[in-house]
């Protein structure tokens, strides 16, 4: 069964450091991949995917990720945070075959960002 | 450009009761979710339908029944709530392996 571990349940950065968000997954083969941001009191908005070729992949406001084949990871950075950021941070696999349509989210990272 | 909509946004339930929880969405999507969101524990899928007329149990189903009524709509039912369910319900919908669309979710306290 595919799972996915988001190692950090809490980060604090200051406005304008760099951030880096942990995930790390556990499927048989290549998945899709998702970022989803949620801010307080509201739904889960889409940061980025991975479904096949450049490992690096862009996203909205800002966001970029890279798939790690050899290291299971699919970790989210962006170089300068904004107070705007403040969110909590789901990193999801979903499977590529058959009649599973199930995606698997991991437990959340809590974004904090001091002024 | 409605995308997921879940109705009711709160709702307050003794233990007991039923209720039913409302998604539709107009993104003609084949595929819908519901998600149950709790502290620390990140989004636990409750049921979904990969296709209308089908329905399938997640990680969580147990308390919980389901209706795909059309493409449009997936309705999730407690027929008799208890405490461990207070929780944020989503629903959510996709076409094939797209990303997921989320709704604004209901946010359910069982006394």
């Amino acid at each position: 069964a595919q799972s996915v571990t988001q190692p950090d349940i809490h980060i604090t950065v200051s406005e304008g450091a760099s951030l880096e968000l942990r995930c790390n997954y556990s499927y048989g083969a290549t998945p899709y991949l998702f970022w989803y941001v949620q801010s307080p009191g509201q739904g889960l908005q889409l940061l980025l995917k991975y479904f096949s070729g450049d490992t690096l992949v862009q996203g909205i406001k800002g966001f970029e990720a890279e798939f790690k084949r050899s290291q299971s990871s699919f970790n989210l950075r962006k170089p300068s945070v904004h107070w705007s950021d403040a969110a909590e941070y789901f990193c999801a696999v979903g499977d590529r075959g058959g009649s599973n349509y199930k995606l698997t989210f991991g437990k959340g990272t809590l974004l904090t960002v001091n002024p | 450009n409605a995308g997921v909509t879940q109705t009711p946004k709160f709702q307050v339930l003794k233990t007991g009761q039923s209720m039913t929880l409302q998604c539709a969405q107009d993104m003609n999507h084949n595929s819908m979710y519901w998600y149950r969101q709790d502290p620390g524990m990140g989004l636990r899928l409750i049921y979904y339908s990969a296709s209308e007329g089908t329905t399938d149990k997640g990680e969580v189903p147990n308390g919980y029944n389901v209706s795909r009524l059309n493409k449009r709509e997936f309705s999730l039912r407690l027929e008799s709530a208890a405490p461990s369910q207070t929780s944020v319900y989503f629903c959510a919908s996709r076409l094939l392996n797209s990303p997921l669309h989320f709704g604004n979710g209901t946010r359910l306290t069982v006394t």
